[in-house]
């Protein structure tokens, strides 16, 4: 069976702190998928980042950085820092390979309040 | 570019009511999605289509619920009776059919059944 785990239900930081948000996969497949989205209070879900097993490289993307790490399944996401517009819900999920294209797990997400 | 737009943005309505949500996907995607986000069981996969056929509706939660997908710019998920469990948030995606393709979101319709 394949899980993602979000086990930071909460997280509340100040404005320019540094914040990583935790994400443990299970699956049995030996070529997967990983992903994050972004939810703001306005709603909508922003796809922020996709990650194939192969490629173990940590990736930055400005204030943004994911750490892959097989060993452990784990993939996480720190924000460096932070800013009030980073406030939303964090979601990691996991895909299989083959399979249905609609399995798609999510894990519960990490809402992240950053203040002034 | 233009994402994937869902209508309407919030509905409300009374129970019993026929609920009709929309979704276009973004164009060249050939797989859609529809799920339902509520705060007890997070984001759930209701259905999905490919090249518009329905390949998996194992998360429609009972015959209340149907969706269309009459061509590869629309689609449909439509509520009848609608009852209040069925508050929720209706996420709409889609993606290009490929292994590991990222699923792209809709706005949502955010649904009261009062």
């Amino acid at each position: 069976a394949q899980k993602v785990t979000q086990a930071q239900t909460e997280i509340s930081v100040v404005e320019k702190e540094d914040v990583t948000l935790d994400c443990v996969y299970e699956t049995r497949d030996t070529t997967y998928y990983l992903f994050w989205y972004k939810q703001p209070p306005s709603g909508e879900l922003v796809f922020l980042i996709r990650r194939n097993s192969f490629d173990e490289q940590n990736e930055i993307s400005g204030r943004y950085s994911w750490n892959f790490q097989k060993s452990t399944s784990s993939f996480n996401f720190t924000i460096t820092a932070s800013q009030v517009v980073d406030s939303a819900v964090y979601f990691c999920a996991l895909r299989g390979y083959g399979g249905s294209q609609g399995n798609l797990i999510f894990g519960k997400g990490t809402k992240l309040s950053v203040k002034p | 570019d233009a994402g994937v737009i869902q209508s309407p943005r919030h509905e409300v309505t009374e129970m019993g009511q026929e609920v009709t949500l929309r979704c276009k996907p973004i164009s060249g995607h050939n797989s859609l999605f529809w799920y339902r986000q509520t705060m007890m069981r997070g984001l759930e996969l209701l259905i999905y289509f490919n090249n518009n056929v329905p390949i998996d509706d194992s998360g429609m939660p009972e015959d209340r619920f149907s969706a269309k997908m009459p061509n590869a710019s629309f689609s449909t998920l439509k509520i009848q009776p609608s009852e209040p469990r069925d508050s929720a948030v209706y996420f709409c995606a889609s993606s290009l059919d490929r292994q590991g393709q990222p699923q792209h979101f809709g706005d949502g319709t955010r649904l009261s059944i009062l």
